[in-house]
């Protein structure tokens, strides 16, 4: 079945500093790949998503780039502020999965101002 | 807020105990989906409802059953609660489901039943 991996499982940046969340994926035909942010003792929300026939989606600070070749995605967080400090969580649906969602580890990411 | 409830936030009991989650979907959503987030574990898939009818199984133990109602309301049933059932345990609901590749539903989580096993 499918598999996520996701790196690294820690990340600390300075207040308006980049960071970058990668994840692979097993499965090449998977088709649906979404992040979710959770903060401490809250749901997870999702916070972008990407099919597999875009290369790239954006949202403000946020950007999300997807290697359907290389079976890896990765979040892209710009200016980083505190309140960014969470665990992100990327996930993927694999083929004919009525939709369940197969996360990776999580990334506990700490902006420090 | 999600529109997703999950009831009761918290839940303590003993081993051996039976404990009954519920979670109700955000209006129209017909697919409900149920996690299980324990520290060790990460976020893992459990089962899947769509308008009643069970659609994807994940690693969900025997002692473990769900079901939805045709108020489209879900329940997870864990019984013989072991202190490994400690856990956070998320329902999430979408609009549809599908088994076509390239078909997206984003799925919005409840805020949870932390459930502690003592």
């Amino acid at each position: 079945g499918e598999n996520v991996e996701q790196h690294p499982s820690t990340l600390s940046v300075q207040e308006g500093d980049s960071a970058v969340i990668k994840c692979t994926y097993s499965d090449s035909a998977s088709n649906y790949f979404p992040w979710y942010k959770q903060e401490l003792g809250k749901r997870p929300q999702l916070i972008i998503d990407i099919r597999s026939n875009v290369g790239e989606k954006k949202d403000q600070r946020i950007a999300v780039t997807l290697n359907k070749t290389a079976k890896h995605f990765s979040l892209h967080i710009t200016e980083t502020q505190p309140e960014d400090s969470a665990v992100y969580f990327c996930a993927a649906i694999p083929p004919g999965g009525y939709n369940k969602l197969i996360f990776g580890a999580g990334t506990r990411l700490a902006v420090h101002p | 807020d999600s529109g997703v409830t999950q009831t009761p936030k918290h839940l303590i009991t003993a081993t051996g105990q039976r404990v009954t989650l519920r979670c109700s979907p955000r209006s129209g959503d017909l697919s409900v989906y149920w996690y299980q987030q324990s520290l060790d574990q990460g976020l893992q898939f459990l089962i899947q409802y769509y308008n009643g009818e069970e659609r994807a199984k994940g690693n969900i133990l025997e002692r473990f059953s769900a079901q939805q109602f045709p108020d489209l309301h879900s329940e997870l049933n864990l019984s013989s609660l072991e202190l490994g059932d400690s856990a956070l345990y998320f329902c999430a609901s979408s609009v549809g489901t599908s088994g076509r590749q390239g078909t997206k539903n984003i799925q919005y989580f409840g805020a949870g039943t932390r459930l502690s096993v003592l």
